[in-house]
C-alpha cells in the first residue's frame, strides 16, 4: 500500500494568513493526488485534483503543487469558511486508494 | 448535478452484517466507478471499494474478506454489504462518485453513521 503522511498535524492560523500543508507519499504518485476540505458533521468536499487542477467553483486563494511524493497545498489569504480539516489522497495505485491523516485547520 | 444519498440502519449488532444503500440522482449510474468510503468517530477516512456499473469491483485488502459491494442499474443505486462486525466499524460511511484518475472522488453523500453495539 502507499502510506500518505501530511504535516503538521494541526495548525492554527489567523484570517489573511497564507498557510500551507504538505503530504508525502511513500513512493511516487505521479500527478495523482487529491485534495479535500471536510468541515465539522460533512462530507468531504474535493478542493484540487491532479496535484495542481482547482476544482470549479472554488476561489482561486486554494493551490496546490507538487509531483511524485511531495505535494503542497496552499490557502493564500485564509477566510472564515476555511477552517477546516483538509487530507490528501493518492488515486495512483490500487488498492488501495489511501488518504492522509488529516491535517486540522484552526482560528488563532 | 449528481446527487448521492446514503441509506440503512444505524444500529447494527456485533457478528451481524451491515448493510447500506447509496442512491444517484441527477445521471446515470451507468458510467463511473462509485465508492464508499468511511470515517471512525474523530478520525480519519478509510477507503473500502468501489463498483463500477458493469459490478466489476475492487475492494480494500484490509477489508476484502468481509465486504461486498453490489449495483442495481434499474433503480441507480449500490450498495455495502460488511459482514461480521464489530464495534471498530462503527463509522460514517459515505459513498462518492470516483471519475477516472486523476479526478478525485466528487460528488460525496452527507454520510450515514452506523454504531455497532449490542
Amino acid at each position: 500500500d502507499i502510506q500518505m503522511t501530511q504535516s503538521p498535524s494541526s495548525l492554527s492560523a489567523s484570517v489573511g494568513d497564507r498557510v500551507t500543508i504538505t503530504c508525502r507519499a511513500s513512493q511516487s504518485i505521479s500527478s495523482y493526488l487529491n485534495w479535500y476540505q471536510q468541515k465539522p458533521g460533512k462530507a468531504p468536499k474535493l478542493l484540487i485534483f491532479a496535484a495542481s487542477r482547482l476544482r470549479s467553483g472554488l476561489p482561486s486563494r486554494f493551490s496546490g503543487s507538487g509531483s511524485g511524493m511531495d505535494f503542497t497545498l496552499t490557502i493564500s489569504s485564509l477566510q472564515p469558511e476555511d477552517f477546516a480539516t483538509y487530507y490528501c489522497q493518492q488515486t495512483h495505485s490500487i488498492p488501495p486508494y489511501t488518504f492522509g491523516p488529516g491535517t486540522k485547520l484552526e482560528i488563532k | 448535478q449528481v446527487q448521492l444519498q446514503e441509506s440503512g440502519p444505524g444500529l447494527v449488532k456485533p457478528s451481524e452484517t451491515l448493510s447500506l444503500t447509496c442512491t444517484v440522482s441527477g445521471g446515470s449510474i451507468s458510467s463511473y466507478h462509485w465508492s464508499w468510503i468511511r470515517q471512525p468517530p474523530g478520525k480519519g477516512l478509510e477507503w473500502i471499494g468501489y463498483i463500477y456499473y458493469n459490478g466489476s469491483t475492487n475492494y480494500n485488502p484490509s477489508l476484502k474478506s468481509r465486504v461486498t459491494i453490489s449495483v442495481d442499474t434499474s433503480k441507480n443505486q449500490f450498495s455495502l454489504k460488511l459482514s461480521s462486525v464489530t464495534a471498530a466499524d462503527t463509522a460514517v460511511y459515505y459513498c462518492a462518485r470516483v471519475p477516472p484518475p486523476p479526478v478525485g472522488f466528487d460528488p460525496w453523500g452527507q454520510g450515514t453513521l452506523v454504531t455497532v453495539s449490542s
